[in-house]
C-alpha cells in the first residue's frame, strides 16, 4: 500500500510565477490536509479537503493561494504570483473516511522562490 | 484559539541519559499526537493518545497524556544517537475531521 505521494519533491520558481503542488492520498483515504513548514518552525495548518469539498480553509492566506481535491485525481495546492516568503516545505497528509485519528504525511514539496 | 507549546525547544543529551519533553495545550482536545521529523524529511507518526491517563511506549520512547492538566510528556530513556531528530506534538482541533495544531518542535541531539 503506497503511502501519501507528493510531487514535485523540489520546486524552484521565480517571483511572480505560479506553483502547483500535487498530493495523492493513501489508497482508500478521502480526507486531505495541507500544512506549511517555514524554516526552523513547526507545521501550520492551511486547508482540509474531502473529495470536491473544502471543509476548513482557515489557515489559507486570503490571496494567491487556492486548493482543490477533485473527484478524480490528486489534490492540488496552487500558489499564484509567488513571493520569496512563500519559500517553505509544503506537506500533505491524508486520513481514511472511517477515522481521522491519525494523519499520514507525505514526503513534502520544498518550494524555493528566487 | 488552540495553542500548543513545547519545551524545551532544543535539547542536547548524552547517550545513556534520560530526559522528558513537555507539551502543553490551551483548550480541550481529545487527541494528542507525537511525530518525529529527521532533517529534510517528512513526519513519522510515533504515538496517538486518546484519553486521560493514556500511556504508550515504543522502544526508548514513552508518551503520556493528562487531559486535566492539558499536558503530554514524551520521555526518553537511555538515549542513543539514532534518536536525534525533531519531535513535534500536535493536538487535533475542534472541527470535524480535525486540523492538527502543532507545537514548535523540540530539536533533540544525542551525543556520544
Amino acid at each position: 500500500n503506497a503511502g501519501v505521494m507528493q510531487n514535485p519533491r523540489h520546486l524552484v520558481r521565480r517571483r511572480g510565477q505560479e506553483a502547483r503542488l500535487r498530493c495523492s492520498p493513501m489508497k482508500g483515504h478521502s480526507h486531505v490536509y495541507w500544512y506549511r513548514q517555514l524554516p526552523e518552525e513547526g507545521l501550520k495548518f492551511m486547508v482540509y479537503l474531502q473529495k470536491e469539498n473544502i471543509i476548513d480553509e482557515s489557515g489559507m492566506p486570503k490571496e494567491r493561494f487556492s486548493a482543490e481535491f477533485p473527484k478524480e485525481g490528486p489534490s492540488i495546492l496552487r500558489i499564484q504570483q509567488v513571493v520569496r516568503g512563500d519559500s517553505a516545505a509544503y506537506f500533505c497528509a491524508s486520513s481514511p473516511p472511517s477515522s481521522t485519528d491519525t494523519q499520514y504525511f507525505g514526503p513534502g514539496t520544498r518550494l524555493t522562490v528566487l | 484559539e488552540l495553542k500548543v507549546e513545547q519545551n524545551p525547544l532544543f535539547l542536547s543529551m548524552q547517550e545513556g541519559k534520560n530526559y522528558t519533553i513537555y507539551c502543553n495545550y490551551s483548550t480541550t482536545s481529545d487527541r494528542l499526537y507525537w511525530y518525529r521529523q529527521d532533517p529534510g524529511k517528512s513526519l513519522e507518526s510515533l504515538f496517538v493518545l486518546l484519553s486521560n491517563g493514556a500511556v504508550k511506549q515504543e522502544g526508548r520512547l514513552m508518551a503520556s497524556l493528562d487531559t486535566k492538566a492539558r499536558l503530554s510528556t514524551l520521555h526518553i530513556t537511555a538515549a542513543v544517537h539514532d534518536l536525534s531528530a525533531t519531535y513535534f506534538c500536535a493536538v487535533r482541533g475542534a472541527t470535524q475531521g480535525g486540523k492538527l495544531i502543532f507545537g514548535q518542535g523540540t530539536e533533540l541531539s544525542v551525543k556520544p
